[in-house]
């Protein structure tokens, strides 16, 4: 059975501020760790994605941090503006390359 | 850029009738995926389809769905009975076949069945 626990299940953030989103997994098919950012009425899109040969992969503002000990990957949002403000997933790979989700934030960012 | 598509956007069904759901996925993928979220919760993986077969499935995926590729370009969600709790945003997805190194999957804008 597969588990991903993410955290928090809500955030809200004030402009020029750092978000900071944790996924903590079981098991994993195999190490591809990416997050999804979706607004309301939208399908998910793909935000930033890490394979572990680093700890750490930076795209502008968007940052995943990845413990392959502690089975823990996080997504930090620097300068979070609100169009930031979104549902953001992590995600793992299982099985047939199909992809687990979490159960997701909201991410509110007050101007 | 490409990106998947897919219609409707919105349906509307009475319980018991036949949907087809269409997704045209991005060119040169090869594998594809259903996902459905029921709203306010979590994206679930429904089933995923690569050489013209069904590569997994889950508890969900249950006899009255099935998938098809009819064509070069368009791969379909059929729900043969709904049920009122079918009722949620359905998305494909694609990415490029196993092998290419490359894992990133590209979601549609989504189908939102409503079931009355």
């Amino acid at each position: 059975q597969q588990q991903v626990k993410q955290s928090p299940q809500s955030l809200i953030v004030q402009k020029g501020g750092i978000s900071i989103i944790n996924c903590a997994y079981e098991n994993t098919a195999f190490d591809y760790f990416p997050w999804y950012q979706q607004f309301p009425g939208k399908g998910p899109a793909l935000l930033i994605a890490i394979r572990p040969d680093v700890s750490e992969k930076k795209e502008g503002r968007f940052t995943i941090s990845f413990n392959k000990s502690a089975k823990q990957f996080s997504l930090h949002i620097m300068d979070s503006q609100p169009g930031d403000s979104a549902t953001y997933f992590c995600a793992i790979p299982t099985g047939a390359n199909n992809l687990f989700f979490g159960t997701g934030t909201r991410l509110t960012v007050i101007p | 850029e490409p990106e998947v598509t897919q219609t409707p956007s919105h349906q509307v069904t009475q319980m018991g009738q036949e949907v087809i759901l269409r997704c045209v996925p991005i060119s040169n993928h090869l594998y594809f995926y259903w996902y459905r979220q029921i709203l306010g919760q979590k994206v679930e993986f429904l089933v995923s389809f690569y050489n013209n077969e069904i590569s997994e499935k889950s508890e969900i995926f249950d006899d009255q769905f099935s998938v098809e590729r009819p064509d070069g370009s368009n791969f379909t969600l059929k729900i043969r009975s709904t049920k009122l709790e079918d009722s949620a945003m359905y998305f494909c997805a694609s990415r490029f076949p196993p092998g290419t190194g490359v894992y990133e999957q590209y979601f549609g804008p989504g189908t939102r069945l409503t079931v009355t």
